[in-house]
Order: C-alpha cells, then structure tokens, then sequence
C-alpha cells in the first residue's frame, strides 16, 4: 500500500477553533482512513472514506476526499484540548496493510 | 471487551541481546499486524498474519526479526540480536472478519530501547 503525506507537520491552535489538516497520495485508492495518536489513548482509528464518496462525518470530524487531486481534509471543529495528538491519514488501494506517513501534530491550547 | 494486550510496555536491553514481545489481539480478529514506529514518524508494518499464516512480512528483517502466531491468536515478535537502531515502539494491532478488516485496533505498544 501507498504512504499518504500529511500537511503541515505541526499545527497549533486554540480551543474553539477549527484545526483542518491535509493528505496526498500518489495512486488511485479503495478508501483513506485517518487514526489519531496521543500518549494516553494510543493509536485510534477515526474514519473510513471510500473512494466513491467525496465528505464524510463523524460528531466534530468533517473528512473530503478529491480523487482527482488525490488529496484528503480531515477537519476538527471546535476544539478541545483533548484533541491534541499526531494525526495520520493512510490511503489504501489494495490489501489492507496501512502505510503512514509522518503525521501531523496538532496541539490544542486552552 | 478488552483491547489489543501487549506486553511488555518497556523494555531496556543491550546491544547484541536477545528480545521478544507479545500480543493479544481482540478475540475473534483473524488479522494481526506488527508495526514498528520510530521517533517522530508514522508506524510502518512489519508483518501481517491471516490467522496463522504470515501473508505480508516484506517489510521484516528477517535476518534478525522472527515472529509467529502459533494457532492463529497470540502473536510474539522476537529479535535476535538487537541493534541500536532496533529502538522503537513495537505496535501490535487487529481486525476482524470482512469489512471489519478495513478498521484496525491497536495496542498501547511495547517501547523497546537498545544500550
């Protein structure tokens, strides 16, 4: 499977607003998938979007999908402090082997 | 219904040593994986297994990395022996049948640093 690159690196943000982070890829994909990862809950799985879908929603997640730019939004609304973790997209097109990339550290101040 | 168990969580060894670690996937997950994740970097898959049977281990080193999941449960990860690159987290993960494959459940990881 392909590596999917996350942009930026490093996000910092307030409590409130929206953190919004991004991911390419290089080939055609079956789905994209986004984990999170903090110290106190470990790696998480958050969303599933499958190649035929464009936006996707998960309480205070929001995800699109542009395959023809072969790029990925994951957004966070209103955040919290809690939020604050390394996010990482993983673009599957065959198999079910994920493949991170670095991850984006978000980090939430109150 | 308790998670993916990994023990040990730490592990301090010296070079040149042998070292093993262990996995409990979340029970009925035919699929494991072992990942590894160095520092500041997204975790990279060692090996995956299909019940018993290893189906992707490309990405192991299998000059010194050995791993099995005799009868399609536990799983144990070993070097042998370790180097100082070896340093990492050791993330075990599962999933389940069908389109639950396509979810996988990690462990809280095993932090192995090599003298």
């Amino acid at each position: 499977s392909q590596q999917g690159e996350e942009d930026p690196q490093a996000l910092s943000i307030q409590e409130g607003e929206n953190a919004t982070m991004n991911c390419s890829y290089k080939t055609s994909i079956n789905n994209l998938q986004w984990y999170r990862q903090n110290s106190g809950r470990g790696l998480v799985h958050l969303i599933l979007i499958r190649s035929n879908e464009r936006e996707k929603h998960s309480g205070r997640l929001r995800v699109t999908l542009d395959t023809s730019k072969k790029s990925s939004s994951l957004l966070i609304t209103a955040s919290r402090a809690a939020d604050t973790a390394s996010y990482f997209c993983a673009p599957l097109n065959s198999g079910y082997a994920l493949n991170f990339g670095k991850g984006t550290s978000l980090l939430v101040t109150p | 219904e308790a998670g993916v168990v990994q023990s040990p969580r730490y592990k301090i060894i010296e070079k040149k040593q042998p070292v093993a670690f262990w996995c409990n996937p979340i029970s009925g997950h035919n699929t494991l994986y072992w990942y590894r994740q160095n520092l500041g970097q997204g975790p990279e898959l060692l090996i995956r297994y299909e019940n018993e049977e290893a189906v992707d281990d490309s990405q192991l080193p299998k000059d010194r990395f050995s791993a099995e999941r005799l009868k399609g449960v536990d799983s144990t990860l070993k070097i042998q022996p370790a180097e100082l690159g070896d340093s990492a987290v050791y993330l075990c993960a599962s999933s389940g049948p069908g389109q639950g494959k396509n979810e996988q459940f990690f462990g809280p990881g095993t932090r192995l640093t090599v003298l």
